[in-house]
């Protein structure tokens, strides 16, 4: 069955650095786009980035444009979120999230992780 | 950027009650919607897709539809397992959540 956990978070002050990883297991992850939604404290969700199944391509959020980059490792069956410059407003669970299609994303999401918690506070 | 509207932000029904929750887009969206419940703690899980298709293993009672901007989802005789937050989402360009409806117990 598929499988997406989450792991990176903690608490960070503002202007600080986290990498997050998503670690997939249960399909052929280097066969689907990935995405980084999050969900701030009794708020909605917000989508956050895509990457391509092969990694040629990225698309951030305007929120996040410039400060966060997302990666993966398809060998290690890897999602990754660097976040840098982190404010105050980026504190959120961040959920790894698997689109629904093969190779041709479609930009909705039928697998999700638990999420990770990420506070950015002095 | 397409904005998402969804009303109510909450409602409180009884089980069996039948629930409509109304999304709207800014702009047509031709049936690029997704729906998802989300309950505390949890992550959301994927209802409906293309306004109202559903998802495989989602109970029949959760229908969609709609066109253009306006959608609507529909519990048809609402279950306890039901009480939660619901979304919609666009995926008609860069992916858009609504704010979200809390379906509480009256």
């Amino acid at each position: 069955q598929v499988q997406l956990v989450e792991s990176g978070g903690g608490v960070v002050q503002p202007g600080g650095s986290l990498r997050l990883s998503c670690a997939a297991s249960g399909f052929t992850f280097s066969s689907y786009g990935m995405h980084w939604v999050r969900q701030a404290p009794g708020k909605g969700l917000e989508w956050v980035a895509f990457i391509r199944y092969d990694g040629s391509n990225k698309y951030y959020a305007d929120s996040v444009k410039g400060r966060f980059t997302i990666s993966r490792d398809n060998s290690k069956n890897t999602l990754y979120l660097q976040m840098n410059s982190l404010r105050a407003e980026d504190t959120a669970v961040y959920y790894c999230a698997k689109d629904t299609s093969i190779i041709v994303a479609l930009y909705y999401f039928d697998y999700w992780g638990q999420g990770t918690l990420v506070t950015v506070s002095s | 950027d397409i904005q998402m509207t969804q009303s109510p932000s909450s409602l409180s029904a009884s089980v069996g009650d039948r629930v409509t929750i109304t999304c709207r887009a800014s702009q047509g969206i031709s049936n690029s919607l997704a729906w998802y419940q989300q309950k505390p703690g949890k992550a959301p899980k994927l209802l409906l897709y293309a306004a109202s298709r559903l998802e495989s293993g989602v109970p029949s009672r959760f229908s969609g539809s709609g066109s253009g901007t306006d959608y609507t989802l529909t519990i048809s005789s609402l279950q306890p397992e039901d009480f939660a937050t619901y979304y919609c989402q666009q995926y008609y360009s860069t992916p858009a959540f609504g704010g979200g409806t809390k379906v509480e117990i009256k």
